[in-house]
């Protein structure tokens, strides 16, 4: 199985700062990256989808793809407590027939 | 958006039991599905990828006899934990793809099935 790095963090950060999440993946031929969030004993919530090289904005939200460098990274403006989760990184393979998850990095936005 | 429906959401079940767990998309039909298993403080680890009417695709290192799919239909599939013992624990969760959507669409998860056996 195609490997989704991810720092497990945790990721603490101030309420209204920039919290900064980031992965890599080893499938170089994967074209699809996603940021899903997901609260303690809950099913993960998708965030983004990105697919092109470049930022993606969406409300306080940017991922930022870079498929040379087989990274993606997810920008967190003014961050509130209720951010407070873990962050998956996901990638679909290239076949499109799987979804591989990083282990998640657990931010925490204090007041 | 697309609801997929899990159930039960929690089950508790002694050791040698099998557990089924039921995994329906309400409001599309779903080709594909995928059920995944998280261990605590762990990521979530694709477990199998199930294709209506025919036979599921496992990952490797899961037991396909132990962990049987069913996706008879476009709006349900099946997991049974057969013969379960405690190391079979875990939050599992399944996806769904909707019919004739981009082979790189957003999956719509379930809101997943805690699993505690005893």
């Amino acid at each position: 199985q195609k490997e989704v790095e991810q720092n497990s963090g945790p990721l603490s950060v101030p309420e209204g700062a920039i919290a900064s999440l980031n992965c890599t993946y080893s499938d170089r031929g994967s074209q699809s990256f996603f940021w899903y969030r997901q609260y303690s004993g809950k099913s993960p919530e998708l965030i983004m989808f990105i697919y092109s090289n470049g930022d993606k904005e969406d409300g306080r939200f940017t991922a930022q793809l870079n498929k040379a460098s087989q990274y993606v990274s997810l920008l967190i403006r003014d961050s509130q407590p209720s951010d407070s989760a873990t962050y998956l990184c996901a990638v679909l393979n290239q076949a499109g027939t799987a979804l591989i998850f990083g282990k998640g990095t657990t931010l925490s936005v204090s007041s | 958006g697309a609801v997929v429906s899990q159930h039960p959401s929690w089950v508790i079940c002694k050791s040698g039991t099998s557990v089924k767990i039921e995994c329906r998309s309400l409001d599309f039909q779903a080709t594909t599905m995928f059920w995944y298993r998280q261990f605590p403080k762990q990521s979530l680890m694709l477990m199998a990828t199930s294709n209506e009417g025919s036979k599921a695709t496992y990952e490797q290192g899961v037991e396909k006899d132990k962990f049987l799919i069913n996706h008879a239909s476009l709006t349900l599939s099946t997991l049974t934990v057969t013969s379960a013992h405690p190391e079979d624990s875990s939050f599992y969760i399944c996806s769904a793809r909707p019919a004739g959507g981009p082979q790189d669409g957003e999956l719509f998860f379930g809101e997943g099935s805690r699993l505690t056996v005893l």
